[in-house]
């Protein structure tokens, strides 16, 4: 089975810094991974998505993630935090006939003046 | 735009009580979810249904039935609430046609049981 590892609950940057969230995955196939942003109060929005094409993935916001597959790793960036980047970030890896998410637990990121 | 409709926000109810928790999406989505997310836990599949009258049991579907009469309809049933179903209910559709698409979700419902 798949799953999904979130390394970090809570991440604090100052704003203008690097953020970067980790996610390790465990797939016996070649995966479809997925980044979901939620702020409070909302349901989960998705940030990108790697389905094979290209390892370095873009997605909104100015967020991206390398797909490296000799780590098991999907990890987000984002060059410079801003304050509107303050959520909860969760990983996901699909599987299954019906297309389920498994998700990892969630980045708590808190950015900072 | 996929809109993924959760009919309500904020739910409190007793124990002992019958719960649904109603979900409507509006892109023709062949599967429809049901998770439930709560700290340090993540979300959690508790159902899914990939077509019409169809349901499949998710990790946690102990406490929990579900319905589907129409496509675009997903209904999330407590049979009999307890405390410690007290959570936010999120629901999601995708399309069956292209493992890329993602999930679309709902904004939640935050479900408390007194």
């Amino acid at each position: 089975a798949q799953s999904v590892t979130q390394l970090g609950s809570h991440v604090s940057v100052s704003e203008g810094a690097l953020v970067l969230l980790r996610c390790n995955y465990s797939s016996s196939v070649p995966p479809y991974l997925f980044w979901y942003v939620q702020y409070p109060n909302q349901g989960l929005q998705l940030l990108l998505k790697y389905t094979s094409a290209a390892t370095l993935v873009k997605g909104i916001n100015g967020f991206e993630a390398e797909f490296k597959k000799s780590e098991t790793s999907f990890h987000l960036t984002k060059p410079s935090a801003h304050m509107s980047d303050a959520a909860e970030y969760f990983c996901a890896v699909l599987s299954g006939s019906a297309r389920q998410l498994t998700f990892g637990s969630g980045t708590q990121l808190t950015v900072l003046p | 735009d996929v809109k993924v409709t959760q009919s309500s926000r904020y739910l409190v109810k007793r124990t002992g009580e019958k719960v649904f928790l109603e979900c409507v999406q509006d892109m023709d989505h062949e599967n429809m979810f049901w998770y439930r997310q709560d700290p340090g836990l993540g979300l959690r599949l508790i159902y899914f249904s990939y077509d019409v009258k169809m349901k499949e049991k998710g990790d946690i579907p102990e406490g929990y039935s579900v319905s589907r009469e129409k496509k675009e309809r997903f209904s999330l049933i407590l049979e009999s609430a307890s405390t410690n179903q007290t959570s936010m209910y999120l629901c999601a559709s995708s399309s069956m046609g292209d493992a890329r698409e993602p999930q679309h979700f709902g904004d939640g419902t935050r479900l408390s049981i007194l």
